[in-house]
């Protein structure tokens, strides 16, 4: 079965590190997605891109973090300084066509980020 | 701005009940999702419902969408454990930020009991 892979699983860091997560989509996939979970504030969609050009990234404090997409099989998502807040899972998710297709998105297994 | 919700947020019920989860969506969409997440696990897709009145099917999960009342339901029939889990709907709809996004509910946390 085609998966989503998310690199690392885990992650332990102290405030003030660069952390950079990194998601290979399914191949064939043109839109990839970060989402935030936490207990708190649920799932939040924190950026999304298709064809590699990113097209919202609206949710994501933009000072601290950024995502990118070197290539069609890479996307990442640095945080730069990490703060004890940003601990949380993230999720990175792939799709096909135009926005939200009629196909689900499929997700990775989650980065799990602690931040002391 | 889009905003799903989700009701009940907590549900225990017993196994061999019947019981209905509610996903109410606040602006036009025609797109709604239904996903399943384990403990510690990710989230897996359940159905994808494309159009008003769509009703689908799955063993004992069967979802249905109305969009003019804007509300899905997800009915549990004859639970057993294996279903217990948390349960997202999303809705694909203009989020008010100038793009199209696909908003989650806060699931509904699902424990099945003998």
């Amino acid at each position: 079965d085609a998966r989503v892979t998310q690199t690392p699983r885990h992650k332990v860091t102290e405030m003030g590190q660069e952390v950079t997560m990194r998601c290979q989509p399914i191949l064939g996939h043109n839109t990839v997605f970060w989402y935030r979970q936490t207990m708190m504030q649920g799932l939040e969609l924190l950026a999304y891109f298709r064809n590699r050009a990113p097209l919202d990234d609206s949710g994501m404090p933009k000072d601290r973090f950024s995502a990118e997409m070197p290539d069609a099989t890479l996307a990442t998502l640095k945080i730069q300084p990490s703060e004890p807040r940003d601990s949380a899972v993230y999720f990175c998710a792939s799709g096909w066509g135009q926005g939200f297709s009629n196909q689900p998105q499929h997700f990775g297994d989650g980065t799990r980020l602690s931040i002391l | 701005e889009l905003k799903v919700e989700q009701n009940p947020l907590f549900l225990s019920m017993q196994e061999g009940k019947n019981y209905t989860i509610y996903c109410n969506y606040s602006t036009t969409s025609d797109r709604l999702y239904w996903y399943r997440q384990d403990p510690g696990k990710s989230l897996e897709s359940l159905f994808v419902l494309l159009s008003n009145g769509a009703v689908k099917q799955e063993g004992r999960l069967m979802a249905s969408l109305d969009t003019k009342a804007r509300l899905s339901t997800l009915h549990i029939t004859a639970a057993v454990h294996d279903l217990s889990a948390t349960y997202f709907c999303a809705v694909d709809g203009y989020s008010g930020a100038g793009s199209y996004q696909l908003t989650f509910g806060k699931g509904t946390k699902l424990s099945v009991i003998p």
